[in-house]
Parts: structure tokens; C-alpha cells; sequence
């Protein structure tokens, strides 16, 4: 089981382009995560999908879209890319229960200039 | 709202040295708590975690008691070593919001030196 993978591993964009950053799952969990890593601030949840189907905005929600693809992928995109989206962006999955633990990808470094 | 606050570091430490990350929290409702570690370069991976008053999770020698009544989850091992060297994580998960949303606190750095 490869667990959740994303893609691309790093990224350098210029101010006002666009890109998708891609999740998929192998373990058959109901839902998925987006976060943003910056420094000091932990992580912060941008967007969530709790099952199949549904997706609701977390606590950043501004400047980014996403779209549950099927059960296994979680697309995250940036329609119009700032400077202040520059962070570490993670997906993660879970069985979707309140206790269940949340599995995390290896993460996507972007870079906005 | 849910919140998390836990020490900045960087934590610096000599091997087999006793290290505490303090934690405390403040929650709407009635939460999970878990720690969460972050090797280098690495995606978080869940180290341990509890769900009521009182319980202690542990694992790989970390342990980490829930109490209520200080609203802390402070973690702590023993003995550290070199490869405890990672960023560690507190957070909580609000049973009552959907979605088994976390919120996190802010990280703290620790390096163990041989």
C-alpha cells in the first residue's frame, strides 16, 4: 500500500498562474483533507471532503478550490496563485470517524513568486 | 473557537535526556487530543492519542495523559534519542463538528544532540 502520495513534490510558480496539486488514497477512506504547513502556525485546514461527493471549506479556505474526484482522489487548485499561498501543502485521509486517525502524504512545497 | 497551544522551540537535548512538550487546549465541546510527529522531510504520522479524562496514550516510549481539569496533554519521554529528533505536533479533534476535523498547534522543534 503506497498510503496517500501527492504530486507534484515541489513547485515554483509565478504570481497570477494557475496548477492543481493532486492526492489519491489506497485504503478506502471516506475522507480527505487539505492543509497548508507554514512556520509557527502548525497546520491549517483549507478545504475538506467527508465522503464521496462533499467538500466544505476549513479555516483557509480563500484563493483555493478543490474537487473530489472519487473515493481515492482530493485535488486542490489555485486558480490565480499569490505570494501568500507560498507554504507546504498535505493531504490526508481517514476512515472519517471522529477518532479515527488521519494519514498523512509526504507533502507538496510551493514556491510563489 | 478550538485552539491549540503548545511551547515554541527549538527544544535541544542530549541523548538519553528526559524531555516535556507542554500542550493545552481550549475546546467548545468535549475533544480528542493527539500528538502528531513530523521527521524530516517527511508527512505527519500519528504518535499517539486519547479520547477522554484521564486516559494516557503512549508509544515508541512517549506518553501523554488528557486532563481535563488543567485542559492540558503535555508529552513526554523518558530517555530520548537520536532519532526522536523531529517536529512534534499537538492537536485536538472537536467530536461534535463533522468531519473529524483537527486543529493544530502551532509545532514544536526538537533536536537531540549525540
Amino acid at each position: 500500500n503506497a498510503g496517500v502520495t501527492q504530486t507534484p513534490k515541489f513547485q515554483v510558480l509565478k504570481t497570477g498562474q494557475s496548477m492543481t496539486l493532486q492526492c489519491a488514497q489506497d485504503m478506502n477512506h471516506n475522507s480527505m483533507y487539505w492543509y497548508r504547513q507554514d512556520p509557527g502556525m502548525g497546520l491549517r485546514l483549507i478545504y475538506y471532503s467527508a465522503s464521496e461527493g462533499t467538500t466544505d471549506k476549513g479555516e483557509v479556505p480563500n484563493g483555493y478550490n478543490v474537487s473530489r474526484l472519487n473515493k481515492r482522489e482530493f485535488s486542490l487548485r489555485l486558480e490565480s496563485a499569490a505570494p501568500s499561498q507560498t507554504s507546504v501543502y498535505f493531504c490526508a485521509s481517514s476512515e472519517g470517524g471522529v477518532l479515527e486517525t488521519q494519514y498523512f502524504g509526504p507533502g507538496t512545497r510551493l514556491l510563489v513568486l | 473557537g478550538n485552539s491549540v497551544t503548545q511551547m515554541e522551540g527549538p527544544v535541544t537535548l542530549s541523548e538519553e535526556a528526559f524531555l516535556t512538550i507542554n500542550c493545552t487546549y481550549t475546546a467548545t465541546g468535549y475533544p480528542s487530543l493527539f500528538w502528531y510527529v513530523q521527521y524530516p522531510g517527511e508527512g505527519l504520522q500519528l504518535l499517539l492519542k486519547a479520547t477522554k479524562a484521564d486516559d494516557k496514550g503512549s508509544n515508541k516510549g512517549f506518553e501523554a495523559t488528557y486532563r481535563k481539569e488543567t485542559t492540558s496533554f503535555h508529552l513526554e519521554k523518558g530517555s530520548v534519542q537520536v532519532s526522536d529528533s523531529a517536529v512534534y505536533f499537538c492537536a485536538l479533534s472537536d467530536r461534535a463538528a463533522a468531519g473529524n476535523k483537527l486543529t493544530f498547534g502551532g509545532g514544536t522543534r526538537v533536536l537531540v544532540k549525540p
